[in-house]
């Protein structure tokens, strides 16, 4: 079984452009969490989508959003960039909510200039 | 407000000894925890969880040990080996909502 894809991998962008980050996850799982990594900061929670319907948020700005569509892939976009929004976006997704593993991507390294 | 913390970013153990990553929380409404570990380029895996009913979860090589009273679990590796060498990550979920909330890892290094 094909494990969480994203899309793109690396993604250099400048200040106040935006960005949309791609997720699909593993067939059958129909939850999708979104992470940020920072070496600052470790991993922080964005948000959780299920059934298309976002579930939980995290402490992020209103620039940080995100999508589900009804194969369960996601995105997330971030807009008007800041430097401080380079990081690594990390995608998590699982059977259903509740206590269920996560299963991660490898993630999308944003770099903003 | 960091909830989850890894105070040690770091740990060198020698193989086929005892690695013990250790972890604090504060938020007392935490009752679901996970270790995941990380190696460079990948995304986090899965390694063991413990749910606040238990104070102990063990599977293979790791064991989760978790003290309710004092905030504070810890991952037992034993025998470490070589492939071990990865960030470890500690996190913690509430009953009323799934987001986990992850320490900033520990780097453990094993070595020959």
């Amino acid at each position: 079984k094909a494990g969480v894809t994203q899309t793109p991998r690396y993604l250099i962008k400048t200040r106040g452009q935006q960005v949309t980050l791609s997720c699909s996850p593993i067939s059958g799982h129909r939850s999708v969490s979104w992470y940020q990594q920072t070496p600052g900061q470790g991993l922080q929670f964005l948000f959780e989508y299920f059934s298309e319907t976002q579930r939980n948020k995290g402490n992020f700005p209103g620039r940080f959003s995100g999508r589900q569509f009804s194969n369960s892939r996601s995105e997330m976009n971030v807009s008007t960039l800041e430097l401080g929004d380079s990081a690594l976006y990390l995608c998590a997704s699982s059977l259903d909510v509740g206590r269920n593993e996560q299963f991660f991507g490898p993630g999308t390294r944003l770099t903003v200039l | 407000d960091q909830q989850v913390k890894q105070n040690s970013p770091s740990l060198s153990v020698q193989e086929g000894r005892i690695s013990i990553l250790n972890c604090d929380y504060t938020n007392s409404m935490f009752d679901y925890f996970l270790w995941y570990k990380k190696y460079p380029a990948e995304g986090p895996t899965f390694l063991i969880s413990i749910s606040s009913i238990k104070d102990k979860n063990e599977d293979g090589r790791f064991t989760v040990f978790l003290n309710k009273s004092a905030k504070h679990l810890s991952l037992h590796i034993v025998p470490s080996q070589p492939g071990d060498s990865a960030v470890y990550f500690c996190a913690a979920s509430e009953n009323s909502g799934y987001a986990l909330n992850f320490g900033k890892g520990t780097s453990l290094l094993v070595t020959p």
